[in-house]
């Protein structure tokens, strides 16, 4: 596609509950970041693939987080039994070369 | 990991004067440091990055510096206008790592 998309926009959702959130990323990007932006905060790493290498989860909060990236292509995170504390901007990113990051709108998470 | 710490946190500036925002980095082998801004609401963007092998990069009104040996790196923002208040983050990237690692984000405010 034209750029990076991430669906849904908005997600509200019960505590407790577990939620996806989806990624497509610029066609041939082969590398693919998930990032949490808490109101206010800066950007927060939490997991990256780079092509078939295994995916970088160093920045990932809690066990409940995990994310997996199908065909190479389109990304799925997924957090399971959310709490308040989770609530956030979800943005993906992905770039095809080392230089440069393109970001998508991102999904805003609400754990109410 | 990769440390990367910005400031000010936020930043007021009166129409036509300039701005400058200041990152340092811990890893000395980082190579790569783009700035991204992002509008209220909005993913945020690349306006300008540097290679280690630059001294100093400009595009119109923007610039950005590095000195590698006190491993710092600066955007400046000439001539202000409205439309560049925003939050503004710096970014590095080590030599082996397509990851970026972000500071925490400067909110710059352009007074009409």
């Amino acid at each position: 596609g034209a750029g990076v998309s991430q669906s849904p926009s908005n997600k509200v959702t019960e505590k407790g509950k577990d939620v996806e959130l989806r990624c497509d990323p610029i066609s041939g990007h082969t590398a693919l970041y998930w990032y949490r932006q808490s109101l206010g905060q800066g950007l927060e790493f939490l997991i990256y693939f780079q092509g078939n290498s295994a995916p970088d989860k160093s920045g990932l909060p809690s066990d409940r987080f995990s994310a997996e990236r199908t065909g190479g292509s389109v990304s799925t995170l997924t957090i399971q039994r959310t709490q308040q504390e989770d609530s956030a901007v979800y943005l993906c990113a992905s770039s095809g070369d080392p230089y440069g990051y393109t970001f998508g709108s991102g999904t805003r998470l609400t754990v109410v | 990991g990769e440390n990367v710490e910005q400031h000010p946190s936020t930043l007021s500036v009166q129409e036509g004067d300039s701005a400058v925002i200041k990152c340092t980095y811990s890893d000395s082998a980082s190579n790569y440091f783009p700035w991204y801004k992002q509008e209220l609401g909005k993913r945020p963007q690349l306006i300008i990055d540097i290679r280690s092998n630059v001294g100093e990069k400009k595009d119109q009104r923007i610039a950005v510096t590095l000195n590698k040996t006190a491993k710092h790196f600066s955007l400046h923002i000439t001539e202000t206008q409205p439309e560049d208040s925003a939050v503004y983050f710096c970014a590095a990237r080590g030599p082996n790592d397509y990851k970026l690692s972000f500071g925490a984000g400067t909110t710059v405010t352009v007074r009409a």
